[in-house]
């Protein structure tokens, strides 16, 4: 069955360090998503990206964070400069179309030091 | 942000027992209703859904109950199985938008 992958499964980074974080949806798949899960806490939307532009952000979503698709496979999510709140497993999402169940990845736990 | 509620967070089951589990909204918008399966360092697997337009759907072991008028969903195991303990997430979404808005969770244990 196709799935969701995402790279790296943990990343640790220094405060005020770039982050990448991958993705490669189901590949008929035309929207893609972002949320994440601080521990303790519940999975939160963080942006849909439909048709190359985000369609839905959510207020978490600041200036500090950016999503592209830079080719036909891949799903990114940048974080510019990291805060030690950014700590969290960021899972990746996708699904065929808005009205469809989304299908998630396995998560990339991501570390501030 | 307690649009979803799962109140109960922790359930444990006899196999070969129905299971059920709870969910609670209380966003009128919301329109399509689904369960989450999630295994530690997994990510989370999709179950089962429901639209507004119905008030059931069963698929296989898996059914889901919508009552609109008391904002209430519940999944039902049945029979429980041991491979069935997990973490399990109700979410919904309204309209529109593409956003999920989770619950907390409730964790199953299914007692062989």
């Amino acid at each position: 069955e196709p799935e969701v992958t995402q790279t790296p499964s943990h990343q640790v980074t220094q405060m005020g360090q770039e982050v990448i974080l991958r993705c490669v949806p189901i590949s008929n798949h035309l929207y893609f998503y972002w949320y994440r899960q601080i521990l303790g806490q519940k999975v939160e939307f963080l942006v849909s990206f439909y048709n190359n532009e985000i369609s839905e952000k959510s207020e978490i979503f600041d200036d500090q964070f950016s999503v592209e698709r830079p080719d036909g496979s891949n799903f990114t999510l940048k974080i510019r400069s990291t805060k030690l709140e950014d700590s969290a497993m960021y899972f990746c999402a996708s699904s065929p179309d808005n009205n469809q169940p989304q299908h998630f990845g396995d998560g990339t736990r991501l570390s501030i030091l | 942000d307690q649009q979803v509620k799962q109140n109960s967070p922790s359930l444990s089951v006899q196999e070969g027992r129905i299971s059920i589990l709870n969910c609670d909204y209380t966003n009128s918008m919301f329109d399509y209703f689904l369960w989450y399966k999630k295994y530690p360092a997994e990510g989370p697997t999709f179950l089962i859904s429901i639209s507004s337009i119905k008030d059931k759907n069963e698929d296989g072991r898996f059914t889901v109950f919508l009552n609109k008028s008391a904002k209430h969903l519940s999944l039902h195991i049945v029979p429980s199985q041991p491979g069935d303990s997990a973490v399990y997430f109700c979410a919904a979404k309204g309209g529109a938008n593409s956003k999920l808005t989770f619950g907390k969770g409730i964790t199953l244990s299914v007692r062989p």
